[in-house]
């Protein structure tokens, strides 16, 4: 099958800019994450979707982060406006089940540098 | 509040021995526990499951509840294990999953 497709790969901008990121799941998966991947830290949630609704998004800045899954397949995460401290890998993931009821498949990532 | 540590950043080890990359959790309930893996280049995955209580590659893992532990271990370490390798946790159901910091493995030729 095919995996969770996520673009772009890699992102430069400067801060106070805007940016979006893109994710496509594995067909049928109700649940989808976004993850943010800081250099040598592990992943950390920001936004759990079930189908198009949020089920936790407690550890996104809402500020300047933004997160939807129109019609519960693909997802954009975007942050408006960046700041140098946003610099990180953004994963996304999908699994038919939340939380760990069964196993989250990820994409490849995208690597977001704030100058 | 779920923690997930991992002590090690880096653990190197010859080829042919035993490997053990830690993991220590704080949660008060009875959480489920899972390894990931991220091999050079590759995306991340799930390697096991405590609940499923399988071997996968070589690896186990035992969730301790008294230490609050759930240790990886391989018998014999080869080079292909090099990876980055995640620990995490859920409290249950559709909660989310909250990761330790990683440990990178190295096993040396």
């Amino acid at each position: 099958e095919a995996g969770v497709a996520q673009s772009p790969r890699y992102k430069i901008i400067e801060k106070r800019q805007s940016v979006a990121f893109w994710c496509n799941p594995i067909s049928g998966h109700a649940t989808l994450y976004w993850y943010q991947q800081i250099l040598g830290q592990g992943p950390k949630l920001l936004i759990q979707f079930q189908n198009n609704g949020v089920v936790d998004d407690s550890q996104l800045p809402k500020d300047r982060f933004s997160a939807e899954r129109l019609k519960g397949v693909d997802s954009t995460l975007k942050i408006q406006p960046a700041k140098l401290e946003d610099s990180a890998v953004y994963l996304c993931a999908s699994s038919l089940e939340g939380g760990g009821v069964t196993e989250a498949f990820f994409g490849q990532g995208t690597r977001l540098t704030v100058v | 509040a779920q923690r997930v540590t991992q002590p090690e950043k880096l653990l190197s080890v010859f080829k042919g021995a035993p490997v053990e990359l830690k993991c220590n959790y704080s949660y008060s309930g009875s959480p489920e526990l899972f390894w990931y893996v991220q091999y050079s280049r590759q995306r991340l995955q799930l390697l096991l499951r405590h609940i499923s209580r399988e071997s996968i590659k070589g690896f186990t893992a035992d969730l301790n509840k008294g230490e609050t532990s759930f240790h990886l271990k391989k018998p014999f370490a080869q080079e292909e294990d090099s990876a980055m390798y995640y620990c995490a946790l859920s409290p249950g159901g559709y909660q989310k999953v909250t990761f330790g910091t990683g440990t990178k493995l190295q096993v040396i030729p």
